[in-house]
C-alpha cells in the first residue's frame, strides 16, 4: 500500500522553541494532507487540512499562529509547534489522500513531541 | 458530519471471530463507511471501507446492513496482534474527503 512518511518520530525541545514536523507521501500525489492531534488514551483530533498551494484550513478552536501548516509541493506538509509550551505535548499524526472519496487515507507513524 | 457509535471495549478469543458493530443512523446516501486501527502509539492502519454493498480484503469483510444505518467488521480469525483500538468513520463527502475520528472500540484478544 501506499506510504506516508513522518519525521521525526519523537522530538524534545524546550518551551519557547519552535518544532517543524514532515510529512511525506511517498509514492503518490497528495493534493490534501490531514494533520491530527493526539492525547494518551484519547482518540485522534483533526487540527487543520492542508491543501496543496493554497491555504491551510483549520478545524475550530485551533490556533493558526500557532499551528503553521506550509504544503509546498504535492508530496510534503510541514506542521511547525510555534513557541511550543509543555501542553503542546502530544502525539502528532499525519495522513495523506488522493482526494477521493473512494481511495482511503494513509496515515504516517506519528510524532511524539514532548515540550520541557 | 455523520456521527458515528461503538462501544468502548470489546475481547474476543484468540482463533475466534471477532465482531465489532457500528451504528451511523445519521449517514448519508453518498458517505463510505471506513474502519481504521490503531495499535499503541502508532498511526492509525487502515482497514476496509464501502458504500453500501458488503465488501471483503485480506484482513476482513464489512458488513452494512441495507438501510445503511450501521455495519460490522468481521475479523475472521483474530490474532494477539489484533489487539488495538478499532475506529469506524463516516467519511466527510465536500472537496477535503476529511476523516473525523470516534472514540473508537477498544479490542482485546485473549490468549
Amino acid at each position: 500500500g501506499a506510504v506516508v512518511s513522518q519525521h521525526p518520530s519523537w522530538v524534545i525541545c524546550k518551551s519557547g522553541t519552535s518544532v517543524k514536523i514532515e510529512c511525506r507521501s511517498l509514492d503518490f500525489q497528495a493534493t490534501t494532507m490531514f494533520w491530527y492531534r493526539q492525547f494518551p488514551k484519547q482518540s485522534l483530533m483533526l487540527m487543520a487540512t492542508s491543501n496543496e498551494g493554497s491555504k491551510a484550513t483549520y478545524e475550530q478552536g485551533v490556533e493558526k499562529d500557532k499551528f503553521l501548516i506550509n504544503h509546498a509541493s504535492l508530496t510534503l506538509s510541514t506542521l511547525t509547534v510555534t513557541s511550543a509550551h509543555p501542553e503542546d505535548s502530544s502525539f502528532y499524526i499525519c495522513s495523506a489522500s488522493p482526494g477521493h472519496e473512494n481511495t482511503e487515507a494513509f496515515f504516517g507513524q506519528g510524532t511524539r513531541l514532548t515540550v520541557v | 458530519d455523520a456521527k458515528t457509535t461503538q462501544p468502548p471495549s470489546m475481547d474476543c478469543a484468540e482463533g475466534r471471530a471477532a465482531n465489532l458493530p457500528c451504528n451511523h443512523s445519521t449517514i448519508s446516501g453518498n458517505e463510505y463507511v471506513y474502519w481504521y486501527r490503531q495499535i499503541h502509539s502508532q498511526g492509525p492502519q487502515y482497514i476496509i471501507h464501502g458504500l453500501k454493498n458488503n465488501e471483503t480484503n485480506e484482513m476482513a469483510s464489512l458488513i452494512i446492513t441495507e438501510d445503511r444505518k450501521s455495519s460490522t467488521l468481521i475479523l475472521p480469525h483474530a490474532t494477539l496482534r489484533d489487539t488495538a483500538v478499532y475506529y469506524c468513520i463516516v467519511r466527510v463527502v465536500d472537496s477535503s474527503y476529511k476523516l473525523i475520528f470516534g472514540s473508537g472500540t477498544r479490542l482485546l484478544v485473549r490468549p
